[in-house]
């Protein structure tokens, strides 16, 4: 987990409320993604950032919405048009290589969202 | 589409045993190909990947997994399983950068060694 923090590690949600994951990372890498893990599902992405003041939706943007107003930070807001919020949220960020473009993906420790 | 499967949602093996971890993936071209393990309430580690070259890759942990081409499959793999390696894992392929989503993951698999 080490370079990508996540805070907090729990956090409420009472119907109706909008709330913010924070995601932060000191591994200067230029992308960023958010995924959402449900048990039996994977790993579903929500949105990925490539470059500061840039952002792509993924396959479930759907009532979430992100910022990238620093290359360190990349925070996701789960709103209230998202009704099914219940989830564990995992923030990524990674760096092409050089050589063959590989990016690896590191993860943060997760945010698990419950509703009130 | 592109996909990746882990026919698998669940591993049992003795402690000391060799493990496998299956993986089988459908995607375009010639993906890079990732092994990631999770422990509860935690987020994902990565363990190893598979760019070119030798087939068969050494990771974390003293985790390694054998590419296939013909069968397009990335199986994980360690010799002798340890009790602590117990957790959900995950295959992840890779398609080189298009601008959009190119990382496609496994469902996942539950790896219990048994003490």
């Amino acid at each position: 987990d080490g370079g990508i923090t996540q805070s907090p590690k729990y956090l409420f949600r009472k119907e109706g409320q909008n709330v913010t994951l924070s995601c932060e990372q000191n591994l200067n890498h230029d992308a960023m993604y958010w995924y959402r893990q449900d048990p039996g599902q994977g790993l579903r992405l929500i949105y990925y950032s490539q470059i500061v003041n840039d952002f792509q939706k993924g396959d479930i943007a759907e009532g979430y919405s992100v910022s990238r107003e620093k290359k360190e930070s990349f925070p996701l807001t789960v709103t209230s048009a998202q009704k099914n919020p219940t989830a564990f949220y995992l923030c990524a960020s990674s760096n092409p290589q050089a050589v063959q473009g590989v990016e690896t993906q590191y993860f943060g420790p997760g945010t698990r969202l419950l509703v009130l | 589409a592109q996909s990746v499967a882990q026919p698998e949602d669940q591993v049992n093996v003795a402690e000391g045993n060799p493990l496998t971890v299956k993986c089988t993936y459908s995607v375009s071209g010639n993906p890079y190909l990732f092994w990631y393990v999770q422990y509860p309430n935690r987020g994902l580690q990565f363990l190893l990947k598979y760019i070119t070259g030798d087939n068969l890759v050494k990771g974390s942990y003293g985790f390694e997994a054998e590419f296939n081409k013909s069968q397009t499959s990335f199986h994980l793999k360690k010799p002798s399983a340890l009790v602590s390696d117990s957790a959900l894992y995950f295959c992840a392929a890779q398609t080189p950068r298009t601008g959009a989503n190119n990382l496609f993951f496994g469902t996942g698999t539950r790896l219990t060694v048994i003490p």
